[in-house]
């Protein structure tokens, strides 16, 4: 069925390392995605889009990375902080949906000082 | 979480009864949604407006029910109907069709608890 996915529940780096995190999804008409971070007991913020046409995208300390062959999506966190300890989750929309958002379950990211 | 207030923060009810909860935003945006989140779980949409007095159900709307009488406010009941209602409700706003119509900002969220 349609979803989006990630590989890893998980991912502890050590502070000041970069830290990758990883989305799939299953449909090829997906033309839009969207990493969102959210802290314990908080509602998601924004951190990065990116729409089908695009291959990267770059924001501040952050990299997207979209590969469109393998449907796969990766957020790239340089420099992690401990304030980017947080839950991050891939949302993908498409053409056709009413601009409606599928969440994935979310990569727990921990960063050790 | 911008211009969304959801209040309250916490909130706790009896089986059986309904309850509302409360989304107010200050941004002006023509759009708003109501997502659910249990433990180890992404967002699950219930419901959402593109613009007032217009709303459409979401992949999980049985036993919720919403209104979008004013621009500012998308209120979100959650009655007796609704099987499993303790979870954490964030209401988001974007600008909707008449602007970028993928964006989406989260308010800070209520923790419903129903015993």
């Amino acid at each position: 069925g349609e979803s989006v996915g990630l590989h890893l529940p998980t991912l502890s780096v050590q502070e000041g390392d970069n830290s990758i995190i990883n989305c799939a999804y299953s449909n090829s008409a997906s033309d839009y995605f969207i990493w969102y971070k959210q802290e314990s007991g908080k509602g998601p913020q924004f951190i990065i889009d990116i729409r089908s046409n695009m291959d990267k995208r770059q924001g501040q300390r952050v990299t997207v990375l979209l590969n469109k062959t393998v449907k796969h999506l990766s957020l790239q966190i340089a420099a992690t902080q401990p304030g980017d300890s947080a839950v991050y989750f891939c949302a993908e929309s498409r053409t056709g949906s009413n601009y409606k958002l599928t969440f994935g379950k979310g990569t727990l990211l921990t960063v050790n000082p | 979480d911008g211009g969304i207030t959801q209040s309250p923060k916490y909130l706790f009810r009896k089986e059986g009864q309904n309850v509302t909860l409360s989304c107010e935003q200050n941004l002006n945006h023509d759009a708003m949604y109501w997502y659910r989140q249990d433990p180890g779980q992404g967002l699950r949409l219930i419901y959402y407006s593109q613009i007032v007095n217009d709303f459409q159900k979401g992949d999980i709307a049985e036993g919720y029910s919403v209104s979008r009488e004013k621009k500012e406010s998308f209120p979100l009941t959650v009655t007796s109907a609704q099987k499993n209602p303790t979870a954490f409700y964030l209401c988001a706003s974007g600008p909707g069709l008449a602007g970028a119509p993928y964006e989406q900002y989260f308010g800070p969220g209520t923790r419903l608890t129903v015993t």
